[in-house]
């Protein structure tokens, strides 16, 4: 079936660090890849997408790229803050689908 | 424009009580989920709505769990009777289309003592 594996956390690094998440899926088919974050105290929204082989997602200064030949969709971002101190997870749903999965997500915090 | 409301954001019972979980998705939303989330897990989906049809309840465990969406709309998860395991946070997240935007609620945590 399909399912996402994404990096054990707790991730911990200082600001203005370099961040990588990594994320491969399983998955029959082109599904889109997705990055969520849960702010603490808040609920899960979403951070980027992409639909396509190839695609890059960004939003807030983090990106990822949908591999195919890797089934992969790591998340990057080159500078990290303070406020970047959420959990990540990575999701995939299947082609004109709704039927969403995650992963167990990973904590990341940044320290000043 | 409002967002996914979730009632009660905590609730405590004792085991082999009932409880009841309500959720108003975002207005215009077709399709509307529910997923459970142990302490330092990711959501797990127990079951998804297609306006007021049940199309995916696979994860739902059935003897104790039960839902609906009557009218297409609001949501209510009931557990009876609940077991020390069930404490968790149960979420709703409701969604438009097919572009896999979810939109999450803030949750309702649930402790079974």
């Amino acid at each position: 079936g399909n399912s996402v594996t994404q990096m054990e956390g707790p991730v911990t690094l200082s600001e203005e660090a370099f961040l990588t998440i990594n994320c491969t899926y399983t998955a029959t088919g082109y599904p889109s890849l997705f990055w969520y974050v849960q702010y603490p105290g808040e609920g899960l929204q979403l951070l980027l997408k992409a639909t396509k082989a190839d695609d890059k997602g960004s939003n807030k200064g983090f990106e990822a790229t949908y591999r195919k030949e890797t089934t992969s969709f790591h998340l990057e971002k080159g500078s990290v803050q303070v406020s970047d101190s959420a959990v990540y997870f990575c999701a995939l749903s299947p082609y004109n689908n709704n039927d969403m999965r995650f992963g167990a997500g990973t904590r990341l915090t940044v320290k000043p | 424009e409002a967002g996914v409301v979730q009632s009660p954001r905590y609730k405590i019972i004792e085991k082999k009580q009932p409880v009841a979980f309500w959720c108003n998705p975002i207005s215009g939303h077709n399709t509307l989920y529910w997923y459970l989330q142990n302490l330092g897990q990711g959501p797990e989906l127990l079951i998804r709505y297609e306006n007021e049809e049940a199309v995916d309840d696979s994860q739902l465990p059935k003897d104790r769990f039960s839902a609906e969406r009557l009218k297409g709309v609001d949501s209510t998860l009931k557990i009876q009777p609940a077991e020390l395991g069930d404490s968790a946070v149960y979420l709703c997240a409701s969604s438009l289309d097919n572009t896999g935007e979810l939109f999450f609620g803030e949750g309702s945590r649930l402790t079974v003592l």
